[in-house]
């Protein structure tokens, strides 16, 4: 079957510290890779995507490289700051179906001065 | 500004009172999705539709209903609320693009409480 995995957290980081949270994931068929963000409160927003290998996907100074011979779609920030605290969804859909994203269990980010 | 909206952002039930939760998009996507959250867990596809094509998950519970009068419109109808069914709801909607869907935005979603 088709599964997420991303690193448990809480991540908590200084600010202007490197983040890095890992995602594998194992699929059928040829996915398209997300990472999805959600604040507290708050609904799910797209951060960012890559739709088939080697791609970048990169947003608000987050960035992940589609990486299918290692299955892996790790999230990066050169320098996080206190408003990225959010907990970091990564998930999959493969292509040709009209139906769901597979979610990793999410990471929550904490941020500190 | 384009989106999806739900109401209400809070909603309390009784148990075993019936609820409607409300989901409209002006994105004017074909594709409308009903997602379950529970506390620091991923979200859970419940049904989907396709237009007017109704598509549910195999483990989603009878409990669970859905009715789309337009394409802008979607409602999740809890029959009988349990307090394992509380949770927070997510709405997304997508457009569907060839073979495949685009992009699936959500939107803030609606929190139920069960008391």
């Amino acid at each position: 079957g088709n599964s997420v995995t991303q690193m448990e957290g809480p991540v908590t980081l200084s600010e202007e510290a490197f983040l890095t949270i890992n995602c594998t994931y194992t699929a059928t068929g040829y996915p398209s890779l997300f990472w999805y963000v959600q604040y507290p409160g708050e609904g799910l927003q797209l951060l960012l995507k890559a739709t088939k290998a080697d791609d970048k996907g990169s947003n608000k100074g987050f960035e992940a490289t589609y990486r299918k011979e290692t299955t892996s779609f790790h999230l990066e920030k050169g320098s996080v700051q206190v408003s990225d605290s959010a907990v970091y969804f990564c998930a999959l859909r493969l292509i040709g179906t009209a139906s769901k994203l597979t979610f990793g269990t999410g990471t929550r980010l904490q941020v500190t001065l | 500004d384009a989106m999806v909206i739900q109401n209400p952002r809070y909603q309390v039930t009784q148990f075993g009172k019936p609820v409607t939760l409300s989901c409209s998009q002006t994105l004017n996507h074909n594709v409308m999705y009903w997602y379950q959250q529970k506390s620091s867990q991923a979200p859970k596809l419940l049904f989907h539709y396709y237009d007017k094509d109704f598509n549910n998950e195999a483990d989603t519970p009878d409990n669970f209903q859905s009715r789309r009068p337009n394409t802008s419109f979607c409602f999740l109808d809890i029959r009988s609320p349990g307090l394992g069914d509380a949770a927070m709801y997510l709405c997304a909607t997508s457009r569907l693009a060839g073979l495949s869907t685009d992009t699936q935005y959500f939107g803030p979603g609606t929190r139920l409480t069960v008391l």
